[in-house]
């Protein structure tokens, strides 16, 4: 199983709204990350958890939070989204690289995310 | 800073014909080069990776990259494209920082379109 599988695939929201997307993966992998991806650009990196806790925020605004409650979950919590926060979040997965070692990260389908 | 930099904004062929998809890198240290591709309303979807070793990469779907240190260019490549290999593809390259030890971080490039025309 090399899957990633995120909910919803779409989602339309107001900017008052609380919402929340979620992430699974089954690979064993501790390293879990969230990308941004606005139309027509390539993904940036937003958060990197490992082993469940968060290890990177690439200076995310706070109305977006994630959370990794187990070692197959991420959510990302949205709260208070601005219109130009629509994009496709992207979840990603690895294994934590070891010395001498790498892996490549396996992306799920992606959350089309709108908001008005 | 890693980076990468993919110098076309599409790339159109001739189904049947061979397909080269551009892209250059800037690190300091030895490369980690992916390339994805991403079709539309989808995620990426992993292709090939250098890390070491053999300069030619065979990867997914018949697709296959060169590594060239000289030129640092990961040209990606395939003898004899298909229609269906329509699609955005990103050149990655793992972000080597000192605070992303141990994760897989990347810094992708812009992405190129293929146009793969009957």
């Amino acid at each position: 199983d090399t899957e990633v599988t995120q909910t919803p695939k779409h989602l339309v929201m107001g900017m008052t709204n609380k919402k929340s997307l979620k992430c699974e993966q089954h690979m064993g992998h501790r390293a879990m990350y969230w990308y941004k991806q606005k139309a027509k650009k390539p993904p940036e990196l937003m958060f990197v958890y490992s082993y469940e806790k968060l290890s990177i925020n690439e200076s995310v605004p706070s109305r977006f939070s994630p959370e990794c409650p187990n070692s197959s979950l991420l959510n990302l919590h949205l709260h208070a989204l601005q219109p130009e926060d629509s994009a496709l979040y992207l979840c990603a997965s690895s294994h934590k690289i070891r010395q001498g070692k790498n892996t490549e990260a396996f992306f799920g389908q992606g959350t089309r995310l709108t908001v008005v | 800073a890693q980076s990468v930099a993919q110098p076309e904004d599409q790339v159109n062929v001739a189904e049947g014909n061979p397909l080269t998809v551009k892209c250059t890198y800037s690190v300091s240290g030895n490369p980690y080069l992916f390339w994805y591709v991403q079709y539309p309303n989808r995620g990426l979807q992993f292709l090939l990776k250098y890390i070491t070793g053999d300069n030619l990469v065979k990867g997914s779907y018949g697709f296959e990259a060169e590594f060239n240190k000289s030129q640092t260019s990961f040209h990606l490549k395939k003898p004899s494209a298909l229609v269906s290999d329509s699609a955005l593809y990103f050149c990655a390259v793992r972000d080597m920082g000192k605070a992303n030890t141990g994760f897989q971080k990347l810094v992708f490039g812009t992405g190129t379109r293929l146009l793969v025309s009957p």
